[in-house]
């Protein structure tokens, strides 16, 4: 069946501009994740989604991130005057519920900020 | 803040040996702790996971191992292949809802 999708795959911008990046989860899935991994580093928490909810913002960087859930399904996250320490991969995972059952990764959308 | 510590950064083991990844975790909330494995341009993938029932799950070469009371769980990795090269992270329960990841571990098995 289908994976979890993330679009664009790349993104290359320009520092000052700003950028939407797509998830879209398996299907029936109620919980909604995002991460950000820089060059050979972890997975860092930005939020997470229960239905179109967000209990958890407390990872966003700053004000300049934000992201929506819209119909218990596809989500965006919106970067506002990229920096260039915002060049990351972006990975979005889902997992059918939250507490204690697997979360399914996306590819990631890498992002270059110039 | 960093609520799951996992090490080590990074492995080197020989074919065959054995390599072992350690985390230690702080928050209860619920008994579930996987471990993902993450190939170069790809997204991370389940490897294994334990609901601590039990102190240890073992499927094919890989075994987790599961000490409650010391709050910690480790994932060993028997007969290393070059095909395990990858990076490993553990994850843990952070609240009530979700989960946190370790920074992982870069495993480099050599032939």
């Amino acid at each position: 069946g289908a994976g979890v999708s993330q679009s664009p795959s790349n993104k290359v911008t320009e520092k000052g501009k700003d950028v939407e990046l797509r998830c879209d989860p398996i299907s029936g899935h109620t919980a909604l994740y995002w991460y950000r991994q820089s060059l050979g580093q972890g997975l860092e928490f930005l939020i997470y989604f229960q239905g179109n909810s967000a209990p958890d913002k407390s990872g966003l960087p700053s004000d300049r991130f934000s992201a929506e859930r819209t119909g218990g399904s596809v989500s965006t996250l919106t970067i506002q005057r990229t920096q260039q320490e915002d060049s990351a991969v972006y990975l979005c995972a889902s997992s059918p519920l939250a507490r204690g059952d697997t979360q399914y990764f996306g590819p990631g959308t890498r992002l270059t900020v110039l | 803040q960093q609520q799951v510590k996992q090490s080590p950064q990074s492995l080197i083991v020989q074919k065959g040996g054995i390599s072992i990844i350690n985390c230690a975790y702080e928050n209860t909330a619920f008994d579930y702790f996987p471990w993902y494995q993450q190939f170069p341009g790809k997204g991370p993938a389940l490897l294994i996971a334990i609901r601590p029932d039990v102190s240890e799950k073992k499927e094919g070469r890989f075994t987790i191992s599961f000490n409650k009371s010391a709050k910690q769980f480790s994932l060993h990795i028997m007969d290393s292949q070059p095909g395990d090269s990858a990076t490993y992270f553990c994850a843990a329960p952070y609240n009530n809802n979700d989960m946190r990841f370790g920074a992982g571990t870069r495993l480099t098995v050599k032939p």
